[in-house]
C-alpha cells in the first residue's frame, strides 16, 4: 500500500526566510507522481507543485521547489523568501495508479 | 468561471436526516472524486468515478451513496446522518483515471462543503 508521511505537524518561519517541509513516501511502484497542495484558512485546496518519478530535474514553481531524493523516498517542499500569506496547511500527496493519497499535513506559520 | 463547484458550501443538520452535496466540473475531465477532510485535517478518498462509472469505493458506510448522472457531475447523498459525519467534503476532478499516470496529474478541487451534524 502507498503511504505518505509528513512528520512535522507544525512549523514556524520568519518572514523572508526559507523553510523546508518534509515529506517521505513509500511505494514499490516505479512510476508515481508527488504533489504539494496548500490549504489556507479559507479552506480551498491550492495545487503548488508536481514531481514525476522519472523527472530528472527537481520541480520548481516560483518560490516553491521540490527537493526530490528518489533513493531516500523523500519529496520535501522548499519555500524561499517566506511571506505572511504562506501561512497555511501544506499537504504532500502521492499518485500511484490510485487517487491521490495525502499526508497528514504540516501547518506553517510565518512570523513577521 | 469556477472549474469545480460544490453546493452547498455550508450545511448544518440534525442527526438522522438525509442530505446531499452536489458537484459539477466544467473542465471536461473524465474522473471525479469525493474526499473527506476530518477535524484533524486528514484528507481521505471516499469515491472515484470515471465516465460515470464507480472505480474506487473506499471503506465508507453504505449510508453514503455517490451518483454520477454524467461525467461532469458527481453528487454525494448521505442517509441517516451521524455526528461523526461532520467534516469538510471536497469534490475534485482530474484528466486521468486509475491506471494512467499523467505528467501533470493535478487534481482540481472544489471549495469544499462543511457539514455539521448536531
Amino acid at each position: 500500500a502507498q503511504k505518505i508521511t509528513q512528520t512535522q505537524p507544525g512549523m514556524f518561519v520568519q518572514e523572508k526566510e526559507a523553510v523546508t517541509l518534509d515529506c517521505t513516501y513509500d511505494t514499490s511502484d516505479q512510476s508515481y507522481g508527488l504533489f504539494w497542495y496548500k490549504q489556507p484558512s479559507s479552506g480551498e485546496m491550492i495545487f503548488l507543485i508536481y514531481q514525476g518519478s522519472y523527472d530528472e530535474q527537481n520541480a520548481t514553481e516560483g518560490r516553491y521547489s521540490l527537493n526530490f531524493q528518489k533513493a531516500r523516498k523523500s519529496a520535501n517542499l522548499v519555500i524561499s523568501a517566506s511571506q505572511l500569506g504562506d501561512s497555511a496547511m501544506y499537504f504532500c500527496a502521492m499518485l500511484v495508479n490510485t487517487p491521490l493519497v495525502f499526508g497528514k499535513g504540516t501547518r506553517l506559520s510565518v512570523i513577521a | 468561471d469556477t472549474a469545480v463547484s460544490q453546493t452547498p458550501k455550508y450545511l448544518v443538520t440534525q442527526m438522522g436526516n438525509d442530505k446531499s452535496i452536489k458537484c459539477e466540473q466544467n473542465l471536461g475531465h473524465d474522473t471525479m472524486y469525493w474526499y473527506k477532510q476530518d477535524s484533524k485535517k486528514f484528507l481521505k478518498i471516499m469515491f472515484s468515478y470515471n465516465n460515470k462509472e464507480l472505480i474506487i469505493n473506499e471503506t465508507v458506510p453504505n449510508r453514503f451513496s455517490p451518483k454520477s448522472p454524467d461525467k461532469a457531475h458527481l453528487n454525494l447523498h448521505i442517509n441517516s446522518l451521524e455526528l461523526g459525519d461532520s467534516a469538510v467534503y471536497f469534490c475534485a476532478s482530474s484528466q486521468f483515471s486509475t491506471g494512467t499516470l499523467s505528467n501533470t496529474g493535478e487534481l482540481f478541487f472544489g471549495e469544499g462543503s462543511r457539514l455539521t451534524v448536531l
